[in-house]
């Protein structure tokens, strides 16, 4: 099973600055990472897939980059909107599917 | 609008069974594969299992297999996981996911939709 781990756990940004959360997998995943936006109470929102490409309807401040093993996720400027979780997910070998344990943006 | 709606949650106690529904509507519910994930404040996002259109191909978490089985019935737009022999382990909300696919059809890119989820708890 990939193991997947995301860094920091919680990354503390003023509205307006940018965010750069982390997401590692234990072995090469090459582009095969997702990104998913959960705010409380709400289910998960498919943000980013194929490392970098945006799902429908996501606006371009949010932009992922990375293949194998190490990927990114940037928010270039924090709306109010935007603090929730973020996990990464892998779906390069699979069953079973993996997740990252999720980095909670908030605000500074 | 896409919708996914899970009920049938709830307590039981341990080695009891439940079944999840999961309401589709919105779209061809039979032309996607369907997932179940589930969510707990300590373990996150587990994906538990997948089935295919017609309902011929499942998969199952290693924690669960044996004890859940997922299902479907496009006639009805709804998806089911059946739980059994429920232990405080499978505490945790569940949500069920539609998959996306690549250009080609044949790939999993990720979930593009999912449900708010239903709690199960395990507990006497």
């Amino acid at each position: 099973e990939i193991v997947m781990t995301q860094s920091p756990a919680t990354l503390s940004v003023s509205p307006g600055e940018r965010a750069t959360l982390s997401c590692r997998a234990s072995q090469s995943v090459s582009s095969n990472l997702a990104w998913y936006q959960q705010k409380p109470g709400q289910a998960p929102r498919l943000l980013i897939y194929g490392s970098s490409n945006r799902a429908t309807g996501i606006p371009a401040r949010f932009s992922g980059s990375g293949s194998g093993t190490e990927f990114t996720l940037t928010i270039s400027s924090l709306q109010s909107e935007d603090f929730a979780v973020y996990y990464c997910q892998q779906y390069n070998k699979w069953p079973p599917l993996t997740f990252g344990g999720g980095t909670k943006v908030e605000i500074k | 609008e896409v919708q996914l709606v899970e009920s049938g949650g709830g307590l039981v106690q341990p080695g009891g069974s439940l079944r999840l529904s999961c309401a589709a509507s919105g779209f061809t519910f039979s032309g996607y594969w369907m997932h179940w994930v589930r969510q707990t404040p300590g373990k996150g996002l587990v994906w538990v299992s997948d089935i295919s259109t017609d309902g011929s191909e499942s998969r199952y978490a290693d924690a669960v297999k044996g004890r859940f089985t997922i299902s479907r019935d496009n006639a009805k737009n709804t998806l089911y996981l059946q739980m059994n022999s429920l232990t405080a382990e499978d505490t945790a909300m569940y949500h069920c996911a539609r998959v996306k696919t690549d250009s080609s059809g044949n790939y999993y890119v990720g979930y593009d939709y999912w449900g708010r989820g239903t709690l199960v708890t395990v507990s006497s």
